[in-house]
């Protein structure tokens, strides 16, 4: 089962220069993530899609754009890199549906910015 | 806005021992869940155990058990029979009921090391 597949696992940017790191799930949810995790701490909700068709802020998303493409897909955009951004993304998704609303996460992309 | 503590960074526990992670959270809502989420080195997600917050009953997964305790906002982590392979961070996390904003909120997580 492939479940929460995150692209790149890997990436090296220069300052200024913008990336799409792209997130697919093959569970049928409704419900996609962003996070992103510092060292030593928590992770940190970029972005969220509730369904197909909309996208919210969640608590740190300047810097940021996402696009849900459809159902299985949820993009997430740096348009100007900055060592700040730095950082272990994680995508993830949920069913959130009734009691369906345990989160799944992909296996993160390690992003540093030079 | 929910927030989430964990107030012990770092505990250690030997091989076979019962160790017990500590978070309180802090929300209005009635309706919620709370999660526990383990983190080994490879920094893979993995759900440890959920509570939903209208179960009185606390959640058990084998040697993972949680004590919730809704007045007292707390929702600690005990974890029986330590093994090796529970040597990773854990992170406490609370989930509105509102199916339109259900995201996760972390806590800054706890590292738990297991001594042979």
């Amino acid at each position: 089962n492939a479940g929460v597949t995150q692209t790149p696992k890997f990436q090296v940017l220069k300052t200024g220069q913008s990336m799409t790191l792209q997130c697919a799930q093959d569970m049928n949810h409704n419900s996609m993530y962003w996070y992103r995790q510092d060292p030593g701490m928590g992770l940190r909700l970029i972005y969220y899609s509730a369904s197909e068709g909309t996208t919210d802020k969640g608590e740190v998303p300047n810097g940021y754009n996402v696009s849900r493409l459809n159902k299985r897909e949820f993009s997430l955009r740096l348009e100007s890199a900055a060592p700040s951004q730095t950082s272990v993304y994680f995508c993830a998704s949920s069913r959130n549906r009734g009691s369906g609303n345990t989160i799944y996460f992909g296996e993160g992309s390690w992003l540093t910015v030079v | 806005a929910q927030t989430v503590t964990q107030s012990q960074p770092e505990m250690s526990v030997q091989e076979a021992e019962t160790v017990t992670l500590s978070c309180t959270y802090d929300t209005s809502e009635s309706n919620y869940y709370l999660f526990w989420y383990k983190q080994p080195p490879s920094r893979q997600m993995i759900l440890v155990i959920r509570q939903e917050a209208y179960k009185q009953q606390n959640a058990t997964e084998n040697r993972f058990s949680v004590n919730f305790q809704k007045a007292a906002k707390s929702f600690s982590l005990k974890i029986s029979d330590s093994q090796l392979g529970d040597t990773a961070m854990y992170f406490c996390a609370f989930m509105t009921g509102d199916t339109g904003r259900r995201a996760l909120t972390f806590g800054s997580g706890t590292r738990l090391q297991v001594q042979p």
